[in-house]
């Protein structure tokens, strides 16, 4: 069974760093895309990026080009999402899902990653 | 401003049909990049509906098929059940930009 579980809630201050994970179980690691998608409160979804663990080809929306770093350990089977300095804005619930192919479809969810930055 | 052009709401009783559009251009689903539909039921994360234009996940129920046409697809829900009311957004791939969705379209059942 595919299992995809993603890190628990946080709380971070303007200007901190974050690095939130997405664990994946049930099939082979290095054979599907990763994609990140955010979703502000009340909004809808918006791609962020999305990579191929098993040669760690990683792609970006503009959006998020330089914002956002996505990285994968195939060695843990885990898909992270980090940030070097938070900001206010980035307040947001997060998902990683798999993905067949670097477009799409995403087949399996996480439960989502709920980030709060407040000061 | 989406890539995806979805209406914000449709809404329909018990019963009846409804379908929700969604409108791209000649860089993502006019090139003939598939299109695929999730469904967020309130609270959730999102559910593959219809991937590859038209094709239903096994445990999805046939009420819900999908077509694409040119520049636009569809998401159409016959015999509308209390508990579709959600949001579903579209999803392609853009030539420009990637992986592109849709703004979303919330469903009432009246």
């Amino acid at each position: 069974e595919v299992q995809v579980v993603q890190s628990g809630a946080e709380v971070k201050k303007p200007g901190e760093s974050l690095k939130i994970s997405c664990k994946v179980s049930g099939y082979r690691f290095i054979s599907y895309w990763i994609g990140w998608v955010r979703q502000m409160p009340g909004k809808g979804l918006e791609w962020m990026g999305i990579i191929y663990p098993d040669d760690s080809d990683t792609r970006y929306s503009p959006s998020f080009q330089g914002q956002v770093t996505i990285s994968a350990d195939k060695s843990i089977s885990t898909a992270y999402l980090q940030w070097s300095s938070l900001k206010a804005s980035d307040t947001a619930m997060y998902y990683c899902a798999r993905a067949r192919g670097a477009g799409g479809p995403f087949d399996y969810w996480g439960q989502g990653t709920l980030v709060t930055v407040s000061s | 401003q989406s890539v995806l052009t979805q209406p914000p709401s449709v809404s329909g009783a018990p019963g009846q049909r409804v379908t929700i559009s969604c409108t791209g251009s000649s860089s993502n689903i006019g090139t003939g990049y598939d299109v695929h539909w999730y469904q967020q039921l309130p609270g959730t994360a999102p559910k593959v509906l219809i991937y590859g234009n038209s094709n239903r996940p096994s445990g999805v129920p046939d009420r819900f098929s999908g077509s694409k046409s040119g520049t636009s697809a569809s998401l159409a829900i016959t015999g509308l059940q209390a508990e579709d009311e959600a949001d579903y957004y579209c999803q392609s791939y853009d030539s420009r930009l990637s992986v592109v969705f849709g703004g979303g379209t919330k469903l009432t059942v009246l």
